[in-house]
């Protein structure tokens, strides 16, 4: 199984860069996900990692350290569109399936 | 493409009352879920397939049943609605090659109201 661990809540301002920390403890890794989802909406698809280091898609990157169970997803130039929960997902092993943290909200202030 | 549809958008059931939840996806996707959202909790599995005709429990099981009858479409049936099944309901699909990423997407959610 897996165990996912990620904060509840992060605040920021606009223009400026958070770091979502995600932790996992897993019996088989085979990649790690990070979606968007704003409120009541579908989660997003946003970046994949499944080798160390570190994957940039314009604003967003995701880092990824296996040996410490461990990855961040990295906003810069935050701007309001960016409020919204995000959500680490583990991929298991020879797995169909994802396992997803709680989600972390995060809120960008003017 | 219209991706990945879900029906109904929302729902209030009686404790006691059945009803089945559709899944749609016109991607041509080999694998379907069904998860649950919870206040704090994130996305819980319920049920998923790797296949048409083929089914498997997830991490929640209890209390709900699924079909995969056609490739397309993947149904979530309750018997006997409880209240502890309110809460928003989200299929999702991805196609079937494991060696790649293939990420799941994710249909808008059916929000169901049990009392």
């Amino acid at each position: 199984g897996q165990n996912i661990d990620q904060p509840t809540e992060m605040t920021a301002t606009e223009g400026a860069i958070v770091q979502i920390n995600c932790t996992y403890q897993t019996s088989g890794f085979n990649g790690l996900f990070w979606y968007q989802q704003h409120a009541g909406e579908a989660p997003t698809f946003l970046s994949y990692n499944v080798l160390d280091g570190l994957e940039e898609k314009g604003r967003f990157s995701s880092f990824l350290s296996r040996s410490k169970g461990y990855s961040y997803l990295l906003l810069k130039e935050l701007q309001m569109k960016d409020s919204a929960s995000y959500l680490c997902a583990v991929r298991g092993l020879g797995d169909y399936k994802l396992s997803f943290g709680a989600g972390t909200t995060v809120t960008v202030r003017a | 493409n219209a991706g990945v549809t879900q029906t109904p958008k929302f729902r209030v059931l009686k404790t006691g009352q059945s009803m089945t939840l559709l899944c749609a996806q016109d991607m041509n996707h080999e694998y379907m879920y069904w998860y649950r959202q919870d206040p704090g909790m994130g996305l819980r599995l319920i049920h998923y397939s790797v296949g048409e005709g083929t089914t498997a429990k997830g991490e929640v099981p209890d209390g709900y049943n699924v079909s995969r009858l056609k490739k397309q479409n993947f149904l979530l049936g309750l018997e006997s609605a409880a209240p502890s099944q309110t809460s928003v309901y989200f299929c999702a699909s991805r196609d079937g090659d494991r060696d790649l990423i293939h990420e799941q997407y994710f249909g808008p959610g059916t929000r169901l109201t049990v009392t």
